[in-house]
């Protein structure tokens, strides 16, 4: 089944802590994606790569890293955590021919930041 | 520059009527525009999208939506609500740049009362 996955799907930790939120596809894409999802704000990119080794910044990148060193994979990091990046992070992935722009969504993980 | 403008951040409607979700964009380029649904604690998955074949684009689950140029808009209907209707629902754009990204809507949560 073609799919994105993220994990975990549900984390709390505490200020400081660092963290990694791991995203992996099955369906070859060369392009990868993460975005922040806040109430009344829609969903925003955090980052993006258009292929391994090929990364860059989003709307909203302060405070957060990533790396592609695996075309399935897009892991995004945050090194020092803060309450502000409380929020619902989605990975997406979408292949490049054809330049459709239909990405495919992970199922979120939900990161509390106390 | 691209943007999406969804209004009413919550639409109630009896089982049975019409749904209307309304979505209006800004691009100064023909867009490539997509309908998302969020159901509680999933993804997003993919209702339709428009990348200029048709106006009027048929979906999932009996959705469509009708590409409007004059009017710069991307209004979602379904003629018959269900109560497995419920869910949050994202307009979006594809932004025509090197980020490939989507930018969102703020989301219309839909509700439907027996």
């Amino acid at each position: 089944e073609a799919q994105v996955t993220q994990n975990p799907r549900y984390l709390i930790t505490v200020t400081g802590k660092k963290l990694t939120v791991t995203c992996s596809q099955n369906m070859n894409h060369e392009y990868m994606s993460w975005y922040r999802q806040d109430p009344g704000l829609g969903l925003r990119q955090i980052y993006y790569s258009m292929n391994v080794e090929v990364t860059d910044k989003g709307d909203v990148p302060e405070g957060y890293k990533v790396s592609r060193k695996e075309k399935r994979n897009f892991p995004l990091i945050l090194e020092s955590p803060s309450p502000n990046q409380t929020s619902l992070y989605f990975c997406a992935s979408s292949s490049l021919a054809g330049r459709s722009y239909e990405q495919y969504f992970g199922p979120g993980t939900r990161l509390t930041v106390t | 520059a691209q943007s999406v403008t969804q209004l009413g951040s919550h639409v109630s409607v009896s089982e049975g009527a019409l749904v209307l979700l309304r979505c209006n964009y800004s691009s100064s380029v023909p867009p490539y525009l997509f309908w998302y649904v969020q159901y509680p604690n999933q993804g997003l998955q993919l209702l339709l999208k428009y990348t200029s074949a048709a106006t009027l684009v048929k979906g999932i689950n009996g959705f469509e939506a009708e590409f409007k140029k004059s009017e710069t808009s991307f209004h979602l209907t379904k003629p018959s609500a269900h109560m497995s209707d419920a869910a949050e629902y994202f307009c979006a754009v594809g932004k025509m740049d090197s980020s490939y990204k989507l930018i969102f809507g703020s989301g219309t949560r839909l509700l439907v009362r027996p």
